[in-house]
This record gives structure tokens, sequence and C-alpha cells, in this order.
């Protein structure tokens, strides 16, 4: 069965940074490209950035939102993909969703972890 | 970047009526890289359709998805008591990968 576990989340003052982690299982992680969607509270849905597969070069890209203050990594022998926030402001509280990516569609999701930014 | 609007905003039934959901894409979308997606309170999104017209695994086939270049829809034929939640349709063709803002099918 596919899981995804998202952790890291919770309470950070603006301007300071946060990792959170996403640990897989059920499948071969290195197979997959992992994305990170985020969600501000009753808001939707937004696409924040990816990283590829090895075979297609492991490459992240992160949206025009968040460039320059997110990056995305991934440790394939641990099955763990990373979201690197830096520079945290208050616009940024959202739970945070790792998904599987077949192609660029986002198959599988984890359960979301929250992050609130506030001083 | 492909803008997503959705409508209506809010939709209110009663189980057993049919749902249709619309959303609008601002360009064409390459190879009907389109999905849908079901959210529920508390959980995280659950995909529903891919390609335009492909039910996901699992998905019982009331749920049904059309369209093509920039207009599409999702059909909820028969609605369960299960199906009120919030749907959000997304395109996967090009970068940033964008999601509509969301229709809730509420209960009438």
């Amino acid at each position: 069965e596919v899981q995804l576990v998202e952790s890291g989340g919770g309470l950070v003052q603006p301007g300071r940074s946060l990792r959170l982690s996403c640990t897989a299982s059920g499948f071969t992680f290195g197979d997959y490209a992992i994305s990170w969607v985020r969600q501000a509270p009753g808001k939707g849905l937004e696409w924040i950035g990816f990283i590829r597969n090895k075979a297609h070069g492991g490459t992240p890209e992160s949206a025009a939102t968040v460039k320059g203050r997110f990056t995305v990594s991934r440790d394939d022998s641990k099955s763990i993909a990373y979201l690197q926030m830096n520079s945290l402001n208050i616009e940024d509280t959202a739970v945070y969703f790792c998904t599987r990516d077949s192609g660029w569609l986002h198959s599988y999701w984890g359960q979301g972890t929250l992050v609130t930014v506030s001083s | 970047e492909i803008v997503l609007t959705q409508s209506p905003g809010t939709l209110s039934l009663s189980p057993g009526e049919r749902a249709t959901l619309s959303c609008r894409a601002s360009q064409t979308v390459g190879n009907n890289y389109f999905a849908w997606f079901q959210q529920k309170p508390g959980q995280a999104p659950r995909l529903l359709i891919y390609d335009a017209s492909t039910r996901a695994t699992g998905i019982p086939d009331r749920f049904s998805g059309s369209g093509t270049g920039t207009d599409f829809t999702l059909t909820i034929s028969r609605l369960e008591p299960e199906d009120f939640a919030v749907y959000y349709c997304q395109q996967y063709a090009s970068s940033p990968r964008t999601f509509g803002q969301g229709t809730k099918v509420e209960i009438k």
C-alpha cells in the first residue's frame, strides 16, 4: 500500500526556517517525482514545488510564489523527500501535503502537516 | 500560467440528484492533462479523474469526467451521502500546475 507521511510542521516565528519531511513506503521511492502542495486555512490548493526522479535528473522546481525561499530535495536511500522553507512569513501558514507524482499527476497524497507562522 | 475557474462556487443538491461541476481554463490544456479531486474536511484530496475522463482506481462509476481544450466537466450521476464535499479541478499539462478554486457540493 502506498503511504506518504509528512512531518516537521509546527509553530514558527516570521523570518525563521523550517524543514518538512515526507516519508514514503509501499513503492519504489526512487522511481517517482514528489511534489509539495499547500492549503492555507479555509482556502484552495496551491502547488509549490516538486523534485524529479533520478531518471529525469533528480532536479527540483519551485513555484514563483516561493522561489528563492523554498527548496525541495530527496534522499532515495531513506525514501524521504524534504521541503526546506526559509524566510517564512504569515502567508505561508498552511497545511503542507506531499504527493507521489505519476508524470505530473498527483496520484497519491499524504495526510498533511500544519505549519503556523506567527509571532 | 493557466488559470482555472470553477463554477458554481456552491452546489446545493439532495441525495440521489445529479451534480454537474464545471471548470474553464484560460488556455488550452494540452494532452487533456486534467484532473478532478475530492476533499472532505480534515482530509487530504483524493484523485477522482485524470486525463480528463479516466476514473482513478477504486472510484465508483457514478463519477465521470468529460471535456477537452478549455472546458471540462465532472458529473456525479446520483449523489450518495459520502459525495458531499469540495471538488477541485487541476491541470498538469504545464508548469506551474494550477488548481481551480473549488466547488462545494452541499446537502440541500
